[in-house]
């Protein structure tokens, strides 16, 4: 069974900063690889997705991650934040063979200093 | 002009009772889901269902209890509440075929208090 870590429960950032939202999994066979923003009080909305292809993959409000198959990561990252990038982060992962079945990580919390 | 709506937005209950949360989507999607996010910020797929047949059917008490009158519309029935059963619970869509890859669009949450 496919399982994902966010390790950084936290993330504290000063506005304008670069900041990269770490992400692991764990899965035996080929895997889709997500990211989510929950906005406080909101549900999710997708970031970005990896499916196949190229590993470098974009997203929407200037966010990107890169798949590496290597060390199992799916790293998320924004070259400078903005104070409306506060939010919960949640990446999550599913086999290529499952039925819909999405496994989300515990989310990290991405907090923005002026 | 909501795309995924739930109603109600809060539910404060007293243990035991019966409730239902109502999911709609105006999306022409497929397929609906339910998830729960408990105060951990954890958050796990209860139900799927495409074309009104249930997919997806998670480890959850049968005290829970989808229905789908039509493919716009999955309810979630909870009998004889409980205080674990106190969390937010997310209702999705996603076009087409029940494929992970389909994009999920989530609703805004249904708060539930068990007292």
């Amino acid at each position: 069974a496919q399982s994902v870590t966010q390790l950084d429960s936290q993330v504290p950032v000063f506005e304008e900063a670069p900041v990269e939202l770490r992400c692991n999994y764990s899965s035996s066979v080929s895997v889709y690889l997500f990211w989510y923003v929950q906005y406080p009080n909101q549900g999710l909305q997708l970031l970005l997705k990896y499916l196949s292809g190229s590993t470098l993959v974009k997203g929407i409000n200037g966010f990107e991650a890169e798949f590496n198959k290597s060390q199992t990561s799916f790293h998320l990252r924004k070259p400078s934040v903005h104070i409306s990038d506060t939010a919960e982060y949640f990446c999550a992962v599913s086999e290529v063979s499952s039925a819909s079945k999405i496994i989300f990580g515990s989310g990290t919390r991405l907090s923005i200093r002026p | 002009d909501t795309a995924v709506s739930q109603t109600p937005k809060y539910l404060v209950t007293q243990m035991g009772n019966d409730k239902s949360i109502k999911c709609e989507q105006n999306l022409g999607h497929d397929t609906m889901y339910w998830y729960k996010q408990d105060s951990k910020k954890f958050l796990k797929i209860m139900f799927s269902y495409n074309n009104k047949e249930l997919i997806i059917n998670e480890t959850v008490p049968n005290r829970f209890s989808p229905k789908s009158p039509d493919k716009a519309h999955l309810n979630l029935h909870i009998n004889s509440l409980e205080l674990g059963d106190s969390a937010v619970y997310f209702c999705a869509s996603s076009q087409g075929g029940v494929g992970p890859e389909e994009t999920q669009y989530f609703g805004p949450g249904t708060r539930l208090l068990v007292l």
